[in-house]
């Protein structure tokens, strides 16, 4: 049983340069987050999916776009990174509608942009 | 939307004892507790759904005041392994599914 796998691990970037970070659930979970995590500054949304086919954005959501292109899979997209896109960035998945269930994060991406 | 968490750091002693706030300015639906150690993902500690509700976790429990929207994360006789940063996470009744957290508290238990 997987959880939340979060591909790649590692990412450095140029600026200007695009990628697709990949998130993948195996709980047969209705929900799913993207979150980037800097120093000092916590956990920040950038967005998220309350079920299969819909996206929202969180806190965060400038310089991104997101794919919930099934029940079991998110993406996130940096269209051209910027240094200030450096950070580590968390997938997560809940349950169900509601954030009333536990939810589990996968190990992170750690993305630095040059 | 983002919480507020406090205090920022605590440095304690093996054995000590700690409370970590959290405090909303909207009326929230549920608080989530989550511990990070250094280079790992955060790790679910417990859930509070309704006010006036505590749950426990080992020596560590929560309490979760819905009026004032507050929460309060009790750690009792601390151990080494409880060092990392705990952050809560909250969700707006207005919000949806939309689980926001505060900047977190960076917890040092010594021996």
């Amino acid at each position: 049983n997987a959880g939340v796998t979060q591909t790649p691990k590692f990412q450095v970037l140029k600026t200007g340069q695009s990628m697709t970070l990949q998130c993948a659930q195996d709980m047969n979970h209705n929900s799913m987050y993207w979150y980037r995590q800097d120093p000092g500054m916590g956990l920040r949304l950038i967005y998220y999916s309350a079920s299969e086919g819909t996206t929202d954005k969180g806190e965060v959501p400038n310089g991104y776009n997101v794919s919930r292109l099934n029940k079991r899979e998110f993406s996130l997209r940096l269209e051209s990174a910027a240094p200030s896109q450096t950070s580590v960035y968390f997938c997560a998945s809940s349950g169900d509608g509601r954030m009333n269930t536990e939810a589990f994060f996968g190990q992170g991406t750690r993305l630095t942009v040059v | 939307q983002q919480p507020v968490q406090s205090p920022q750091a605590v440095i304690l002693r093996e054995g000590e004892d700690a409370v970590i706030n959290c405090s909303s300015s909207k009326a929230l639906y549920s608080v989530h507790w989550y511990r990070q150690k250094h280079g790992e993902a955060p790790v679910f500690l417990m859930i509070l759904l309704k006010g006036g509700e505590q749950k426990g976790h080992e020596k560590i429990s929560a309490s979760f005041n819905e009026k004032k929207q507050q929460s309060s994360l009790y750690l009792t006789a601390s151990q080494l392994s409880y060092s990392g940063t705990y952050f809560c996470g909250t969700e707006v009744k207005t919000s949806g599914s939309r689980l926001t957290f505060g900047e977190g508290t960076q917890l040092t238990v010594n021996p």
